[in-house]
């Protein structure tokens, strides 16, 4: 009965490979996020979708591709990975307006190699 | 344009000491402002919200915040720290522009507790 689910936890792959990471969040909410947190734990919005819509692009590398099936499900599909990549990803819900928070998933910590 | 300030990247508390985290935010709309709490290698669990209900908000474990416009403050206290209490904490805030919303978070503040 998770709120908000990632898989996988760990990720650790070679420079140039491609991955995904799947999310899941089964508390009804229409608005899904990624966010990227770095070395230092800043934590950075990468991509949001409302309904399936993206609606938030922040200036992230065209490698990266979010893909939202439903409004449950919102996936990252990273292409052609670089070390710089290697942070922690959360993804993210919430209601529309997001007054009330935002859920986040236990994240994927991804090493590039 | 949202932002968050936290003062202090790190601070250090003996037990049963008060804990006070230092928040400002800057936001063009009205905002609604969170803590969150991140224990190592895990998510991150929402603490408080302020969303213009009560200015002065109480959340898990103890925690609460004011939330002060005039200073455009929200810091967080607990009157008495435990040693679970050990973990980075962030303010956040959000608010709807031009249709979107989005949380905009602080640096965080690493809380260490002294035995």
């Amino acid at each position: 009965d998770t709120a908000v689910s990632q898989t996988p936890k760990y990720l650790v792959t070679q420079m140039g490979n491609d991955k995904s990471i799947k999310c899941e969040q089964n508390l009804g909410h229409d608005t899904m996020y990624w966010y990227k947190q770095d070395s230092k734990k800043f934590l950075k919005i990468m991509f949001s979708y409302n309904n399936k819509e993206l609606i938030i692009n922040e200036t992230v590398p065209n490698r990266f591709s979010p893909k939202s099936p439903d409004k449950a499900h919102l996936n990252l599909h990273i292409n052609s990975l670089e070390l710089g990549d290697s942070a922690v990803y959360f993804c993210a819900s919430s209601p529309r307006t997001g007054r009330t928070g935002y859920t986040f998933g236990s994240g994927t910590r991804l090493t590039v190699v | 344009a949202q932002s968050v300030t936290q003062l202090g990247s790190h601070v250090s508390v003996s037990e049963g000491a008060l804990v006070l985290l230092r928040c400002n935010y800057s936001s063009s709309v009205p905002p609604y402002l969170f803590w969150y709490v991140q224990y190592p290698n895990q998510g991150l669990q929402l603490l408080l919200k302020y969303t213009s209900a009560a200015t002065l908000v109480k959340g898990i474990n103890g925690f609460e915040a004011e939330f002060k416009k005039s200073e455009t403050s929200f810091h967080l206290t607990k009157p008495s720290a435990h040693m679970s209490d050990a973990a980075e904490y962030f303010c956040a805030v959000t608010g709807e522009i031009q249709g979107a919303q989005k949380l905009v978070f602080g640096q965080g503040t690493r809380l260490t507790i002294n035995p």
